[in-house]
């Protein structure tokens, strides 16, 4: 059983498109994250939820809304996409926000053309 | 929060030798996490120390922290192909940052 799921795991759409990803966790956890992975394999934090509130919200364009359906949830919803955007998803969670060990889902590559 | 740096940014070792990487950061944290990730995967969590623990293992994983130095250091030993990965460390506060990790080049 996948611990971290996203959808889609390749993506490729033209600019000015609307797309989401999807991420769902069946570990219980009430904290859900999404970070972003460059080109250049940097991984920088997005969004983090705890109990469907948001937590953090890193420098982030608008074009990028987080929505949080219930704690198991965290979706990505990005507005008219960028070529910028091209990059690696990875949706994750943990059980709390201090200190605890993050579980990572298998990413979401998004290529923007 | 604070963000790891790991050093070297790439290191490339024959089978069977140890590999060594570093990390260092900046202000106090509860623990600090090593994290693995192979091309084209997601992170892996592999081992966490404590910021009152000094040495800790894991099969042939060996992590040290010196809060003294700010700094920690992974140490595989009998390194192997699948080793092949990049390298992340993850001092723990409040919030994750990663670094730009370390890759691990296994050369056979």
């Amino acid at each position: 059983d996948t611990a971290v799921s996203q959808t889609p795991k390749y993506l490729v759409t033209q600019m000015g498109n609307d797309k989401s990803i999807k991420c769902e966790q069946n570990l219980g956890h009430d904290t859900m994250y999404w970070y972003k992975q460059d080109s250049k394999k940097f991984l920088k934090i997005m969004f983090s939820y705890n109990n469907k509130e948001l937590i953090i919200n890193e420098t982030v364009p608008n074009r990028f809304s987080p929505k949080s359906p219930d704690k198991a949830h965290l979706n990505l919803h990005i507005n008219s996409l960028e070529l910028g955007d091209s990059a690696v998803y990875f949706c994750a969670s943990s059980q709390g926000t201090k200190g605890n060990t993050i579980y990572f889902g298998e990413g979401s590559w998004l290529t923007v053309v | 929060s604070q963000q790891g740096e790991e050093d070297p940014q790439a290191l490339s070792i024959q089978e069977g030798e140890n590999a060594t990487m570093n990390c260092s950061y900046k202000t106090s944290i509860n623990n600090l996490q090593w994290y693995r990730q192979n091309s084209g995967r997601g992170l892996v969590h592999l081992i966490l120390i404590r910021s009152n623990e000094r040495e800790k293992h894991s099969g042939r994983l060996r992590v040290t922290l010196d809060t003294s130095k700010k700094s920690s250091s992974l140490l595989i030993t009998a390194s192997r192909a699948a080793d092949t990965a990049s390298y992340f460390c993850a001092p723990r506060d409040d919030k994750i940052i990663f670094g730009k990790g370390t890759r691990l080049h296994i050369l056979p």
